[in-house]
């Protein structure tokens, strides 16, 4: 059973414009959110993440937006560059539990 | 360089046949995990090692055996590989077995059975 529900499954936005990628979860123990960012033939790598005391969490233009009672959280990239061209995974973990659960990524690419 | 190594990167091989990947940090990290990457499915964690001689199941930890003899490796082993087995494999490691604690992944084996 998939717990981190991701979507778009792939997206494509112009050079500048703003990216969003959705996530949702169905246990409300969750309380650390990351998302990590894979390039082709490498390795995930964190990007940013976020507790549920906040509802935003912005580090220069990648954005976490946390929906506590939806159960929801997104990832916004503003400004996005050819070099945002990735594949994106949300995840969620619980304090105790010794892994993360992902989302089932998102190919992004920028067109120029 | 602080980095996790995966060896091979590559593997293509047959049914029943034994393999053993090897994943290496120098982190000195305490926590080590696999996980496997497949299209629509994420990453599934196999099985994870908080410590030396310490390792638990993960999500979908059939047909894997792993070993943690040193802190720094962590091998993964299949016995006797099956075609839905072909995948993308990622080690990573942690500096301890805190869930907020960043994982270092490293740069992936992609595996093909026959």
């Amino acid at each position: 059973q998939q717990q981190v529900k991701q979507s778009p499954q792939s997206l494509i936005v112009q050079k500048g414009g703003i990216s969003i990628i959705n996530c949702a979860y169905e246990n409300t123990a969750f309380d650390y959110f990351p998302w990590y960012q894979q390039f082709p033939g490498k390795g995930p790598a964190l990007l940013i993440a976020i507790r549920p005391d906040v509802s935003e969490k912005k580090e220069g233009r990648f954005t976490i937006s946390f929906n506590k009672s939806a159960k929801q959280f997104s990832l916004h990239i503003m400004d996005s560059q050819p070099g945002d061209s990735a594949t994106y995974f949300c995840a969620a973990s619980i304090a105790g539990a010794q892994k993360l659960v992902f989302g089932q990524g998102t190919r992004l690419t920028i067109n120029p | 360089e602080a980095q996790v190594t995966q060896n091979p990167r590559y593997l293509i091989t047959v049914t029943g046949k034994k393999l053993t990947v090897t994943c290496s940090q120098n982190m000195n990290h305490e926590y080590m995990s696999w996980y496997r990457q497949d299209p629509g499915l994420g990453l599934r964690q196999i099985y994870y090692s908080m410590n030396v001689e310490v390792t638990d199941k993960g999500d979908v930890p059939e047909g894997y055996k792993v070993s943690r003899k040193e802190k720094r490796n962590f091998p993964l082993i299949l016995e006797s590989p099956s075609p839905n087995q072909t995948s993308l494999y990622f080690c990573a490691s942690s500096f301890d077995r805190a869930y907020t604690d960043t994982q270092y992944f490293g740069p992936g084996t992609r595996l093909t059975v026959l």
